[in-house]
C-alpha cells in the first residue's frame, strides 16, 4: 500500500527566505506527482504536476524535483512572501485515472 | 470554462439525518474523484467514476456513503443516518483522461459537513 510522508508538518520562515518542502513516498512505482497549495477553508489548488518519466518542473518562484527511485520530492519556494503561507500537499497516482494518495501536508507561515 | 464547482459549500446535519452533496466537474472531464478530508490531514480516497460507471469505491468508510453519476457528469455523494465521526471536508476533483494524458486533477472547493 502506497504511503506518502510529508516532513516537517509545520514551518515557519521569514520574508524573502527560500522554502524547501519534502515528500517522500513508499511505492516508486508511480504515474505522476502533484504538488497542491490549500489555504484555510478551501480546495486544492494544483501547482505542479510531474511525469514519472520527468525530473523536475518550474513555474515562476516554484520548481519541484522527482527521484522516483529513493520515493522523493522536494519543492522549492524561492524568495518566500507571505502571501505563499499556506498548506502544501503533495499527492502520488499509481496509473492514468487512479486515484491520488496524499501526504499529510506541511503548514507554512512566512513571517513579514 | 468554469472549475469543478460543490453544492452546498456548507452542511450542519443532525445524527442520523441524510445528506447529499453534489459535484458538477469540469466540462468534458472523464474522471470524477470523491475525497475525504478530516482536519489537519490530507484528504483520502473514497471513489472514482469514469464517464457513468464507478470503478473504484474502494475507499467508502461504510454502507452508509452512496455515489453516483448517472449521465457522466453532475455526481452526488450521498450519506445516510450522519454520524459525528462523518464530519469532514469532502472534496470532488475532475480530470480529462484521454489516453496518455498527464491526468491532472482539478479540485472544487468542498462542503464542509458538520455532524451534530
Amino acid at each position: 500500500k502506497q504511503e506518502v510522508t510529508q516532513i516537517p508538518a509545520a514551518l515557519s520562515v521569514p520574508e524573502g527566505e527560500n522554502l524547501v518542502l519534502n515528500c517522500s513516498f513508499t511505492d516508486s512505482a508511480i504515474y505522476n506527482l502533484q504538488w497542491f497549495r490549500q489555504d484555510p477553508g478551501k480546495g486544492l489548488t494544483s501547482l505542479l504536476l510531474i511525469q514519472s518519466s520527468q525530473r523536475e518542473q518550474t513555474s515562476g518562484r516554484l520548481n519541484a524535483s522527482l527521484d522516483k527511485s529513493s520515493g522523493r520530492s522536494t519543492l522549492y519556494i524561492a524568495a518566500s512572501q507571505p502571501g505563499d503561507s499556506a498548506t502544501y500537499l503533495c499527492a502520488v497516482s499509481k496509473a492514468a485515472g487512479n486515484k491520488l494518495t496524499f501526504g499529510g501536508g506541511t503548514r507554512v507561515l512566512v513571517k513579514p | 470554462g468554469a472549475g469543478v464547482s460543490q453544492s452546498p459549500r456548507y452542511k450542519v446535519a443532525k445524527r442520523g439525518q441524510d445528506v447529499a452533496l453534489r459535484c458538477d466537474p469540469i466540462s468534458g472531464h472523464v474522471s470524477l474523484f470523491w475525497y475525504q478530508q478530516a482536519l489537519g490531514q490530507g484528504p483520502e480516497f473514497l471513489t472514482y467514476f469514469q464517464n457513468e460507471a464507478q470503478l473504484d469505491k474502494s475507499g467508502l468508510p461504510s454502507d452508509r456513503f452512496f455515489a453516483e453519476r448517472p449521465e457522466g457528469s453532475v455526481s452526488t455523494l450521498k450519506i445516510q443516518r450522519t454520524q459525528q465521526e462523518d464530519s469532514a471536508v469532502y472534496l470532488c476533483a475532475s480530470s480529462f483522461l484521454p489516453s496518455g494524458s498527464r491526468d491532472e486533477q482539478f479540485f472544487g472547493p468542498g462542503t464542509r459537513l458538520t455532524v451534530l
